[in-house]
């Protein structure tokens, strides 16, 4: 049982690449979520999923993309990385919306 | 308007020591959670607990403790004869009750505390 696992750990983009990053969990959970981390600042929702195929938009949305295609996966896509994306990104999956399960972060560098 | 207020940005004690990390949040919702996660160096978000809103019983687990007062609206952490260990960022959360114009049982950060352990 791996919980919540985050592809690739690590990543430096130029300004303007594009990338993916990756949740899975194996815990059957409905609903997954996706967060960035910046300094002071604590975590702020980007999207969220309340099921395969659902997606919505969270607090910081503008500048990235999501895909719920199944159930156990929910992909964050840059188009065209800009620096203000720098930051650590969290994904979390929760079976009850009250309690969710973080992965271990992807640090993003973008130059 | 910001719901998790952690005013104290960095403290640092000495081993031993007692520490408390403060909490303050504000919410319209009668039903809502608080969280308390550690942020150790490495970078892992650690859940340490949950409390909902109608359970305002004190907790403790081991050097861990948690005052719940709804009154001033605090949710308050202390760490009982602090270690090196213990040194990390402690973030606090409020999630409120689905279906009150929440998104979904997002979890709303505070800023975190950065707490230094020195030996």
């Amino acid at each position: 049982n791996a919980g919540v696992t985050q592809t690739p750990k690590f990543r430096v983009l130029k300004t303007g690449q594009s990338m993916t990053l990756l949740c899975a969990q194996d815990m059957n959970h409905e609903y997954m979520y996706w967060y960035r981390q910046d300094p002071g600042m604590g975590l702020r929702l980007i999207h969220y999923s309340v099921g395969e195929g659902t997606t919505a938009k969270g607090e910081v949305p503008d500048g990235y993309n999501v895909s719920r295609l199944k159930k156990q996966n929910f992909l964050l896509g840059l188009e065209s990385a800009a620096p203000s994306q720098t930051s650590v990104y969290f994904c979390a999956s929760s079976y009850d919306m009250y309690e969710q399960y973080f992965g271990p972060g992807t640090r993003l560098t973008v130059t | 308007a910001q719901k998790v207020t952690q005013a104290q940005t960095e403290i640092s004690v000495v081993e031993k020591e007692d520490v408390t990390l403060d909490c303050v949040y504000e919410t319209r919702d009668t039903t809502y959670y608080l969280f308390w996660y550690k942020q150790p160096p490495s970078g892992e978000l650690v859940f340490l607990i949950r409390r909902n809103s109608f359970d305002e019983q004190n907790e403790i687990s081991g050097r861990y403790s948690w005052n719940f007062q709804k009154s001033t609206s605090s949710f308050n952490f202390t760490i009982t004869a602090s270690q090196v260990v213990d040194s990390a960022v402690y973030f606090c959360a409020l999630s409120e009750a689905v279906g009150r114009g929440s998104t979904l049982g997002r979890l709303y950060f505070g800023r975190g505390t950065q707490l230094t352990v020195w030996p």
